[in-house]
């Protein structure tokens, strides 16, 4: 199974300022198609996941401009430029290259 | 706007079975993949099984192998889950979930207890 790997795995983090969140897989993400199958999903404190970017990079719909996601193969980062209060939450790196599909650990982002 | 709608979730004993249903609205349900993802309490997400939305490919976590089934009725827009020899491990919220390697849209959940 590809085992993703996300540090840290608590972030606190002052509003306003940066946050970046790292995932790493144990195999490559890049699938027969040529896409990368890696994902970044936010569940606030009793809700649902949402997802905020796909295919490394790409940003979902209403998802604000200050979160982005890079990387290549196996190593990926999800960065927020400037935390808000509604970005505390559980991020998830999720990858659809494999079976099994497989979901990181976690990173919980809380404000200081 | 999608929206997913699951239900069938409640207390089951150890050994017992349990379908799960996610109602789809808000677009072409029959042509996309779907999936399944549970929560266990204070745990992270784990992927549990998906299916194809054009064809009959199924696709199961080995911890569920061989005990969970899914199904769809695209004239029903419905998805489903049936659970069974469930065991105490398998009690999680359980999220329907729209696609498969790119999931997109989850559901509430239903949660599901496993306990005597």
């Amino acid at each position: 199974d590809v085992v993703m790997t996300q540090s840290p795995l608590s972030l606190p983090v002052t509003l306003g300022q940066p946050a970046s969140i790292s995932c790493r897989s144990t195999q490559s993400l890049v699938y027969s198609d040529g896409y990368t199958y890696l994902s970044w999903f936010l569940q606030r404190p009793g809700q649902s996941p949402r997802r905020l970017i796909y295919l490394v990079s790409r940003r979902d719909s209403g998802v604000p401009d200050r979160f982005s996601g890079s990387g290549s193969g196996t190593d990926f980062t999800l960065k927020i430029s400037r935390v808000e209060a509604e970005d505390v939450g559980l991020y998830y790196c999720f990858q659809g290259a494999h079976w099994p599909l497989t979901f990181g650990g976690g990173t919980r982002v809380e404000i200081k | 706007e999608v929206q997913l709608l699951e239900s069938g979730g409640g207390l089951v004993q150890p050994g017992g079975s349990l379908r799960l249903s996610c109602a789809a609205s808000g677009f072409t349900f029959r042509i996309y993949d779907m999936s399944w993802v549970r929560q266990a309490p204070g745990q992270g997400l784990e992927w549990v099984s998906s299916i194809r939305g054009g064809g009959p490919e199924r696709f199961y976590a080995d911890s569920v192998k061989g005990r969970f089934t899914i199904s769809r009725d695209n004239s029903k827009n419905t998805l489903y889950l049936q659970m069974n020899s469930l065991r105490p491990e398998d009690t999680a919220v359980y999220y329907c979930a729209q696609g498969l390697r790119l999931i997109e849209n989850w559901g509430q959940g239903t949660l599901v207890t496993v306990s005597s």
